[in-house]
């Protein structure tokens, strides 16, 4: 059974501080690792995909991967309150395969 | 480009009744999938098709539950009979042929009264 575990939160930080979303998985053959973002009411989009170990820096975000850990994590930097929102963790096989979603994690960015 | 379009947006039906969820995935995309999310939960996959079948069917929650895809591009999700539980968000998902992200239609909110 692939699980994917992320805190529910919600993860308050105050805007201009960095976020920070983490997340595990179970399964070690594990190759494709995503984050999206969900607003509320609206569907996912893709924030980031990784695939190797090490950092990805994208923008104000930087995923963090660590197959030794079996662990993801996002970070935001100067945090905004547009980016309040639920960051969903997804992990795949390989190309085609589904993806495992976790539950998500509440970011809420204060002004 | 065009997105992944989802139809309809919104759907209210009685106990009972069947329902059709239409996915038209990005123009390409040879993968398409279908997830649910109820109020307040995460993802939960229903179906995977790779161009017309479907390697993937796990997900399914009851044999009330149907999906085809043809032409390897629209895909067709049905409920018959639908169930109170039923309600919630349907959304599709197509990736292409290089790498497995997936990008997210809208979604179709189903409400069974």
């Amino acid at each position: 059974q692939k699980e994917v575990e992320q805190n529910s939160g919600p993860l308050s930080v105050p805007e201009g501080a960095i976020a920070s979303l983490n997340c595990t998985y179970s399964d070690r053959g594990s190759q494709s690792f995503f984050w999206y973002r969900q607003y509320s009411g609206k569907s996912p989009e893709l924030i980031m995909s990784i695939y190797s170990n090490g950092d990805k820096e994208d923008g104000r975000f930087t995923a963090q991967l660590n197959k030794a850990s079996q662990y993801v994590s996002l970070l935001i930097r100067d945090s905004q309150p547009s980016d309040s929102a639920t960051y969903l963790c997804a992990v795949g096989l390989s190309g085609y395969s589904t993806l495992t979603f976790g539950k998500g994690t509440m970011l809420l960015v204060s002004p | 480009g065009a997105g992944v379009s989802q139809s309809p947006s919104n759907k209210v039906t009685e106990k009972g009744k069947d329902v059709e969820l239409r996915c038209d995935p990005i123009s390409g995309h040879t993968a398409l999938y279908w997830y649910r999310q109820s109020l307040g939960q995460g993802l939960e996959f229903l179906i995977y098709f790779q161009g017309n079948s479907a390697p993937d069917k796990s997900g399914l929650p009851s044999d009330r539950f149907s999906a085809e895809r043809t032409g390897g591009s629209v895909s067709t999700l049905t409920i018959q009979r639908t169930q109170q539980e039923d309600s919630a968000v349907y959304l599709c998902a197509s990736s292409n042929r290089d790498r497995d992200t997936q990008y997210f239609g809208p979604g179709t909110r189903l409400t069974v009264l």
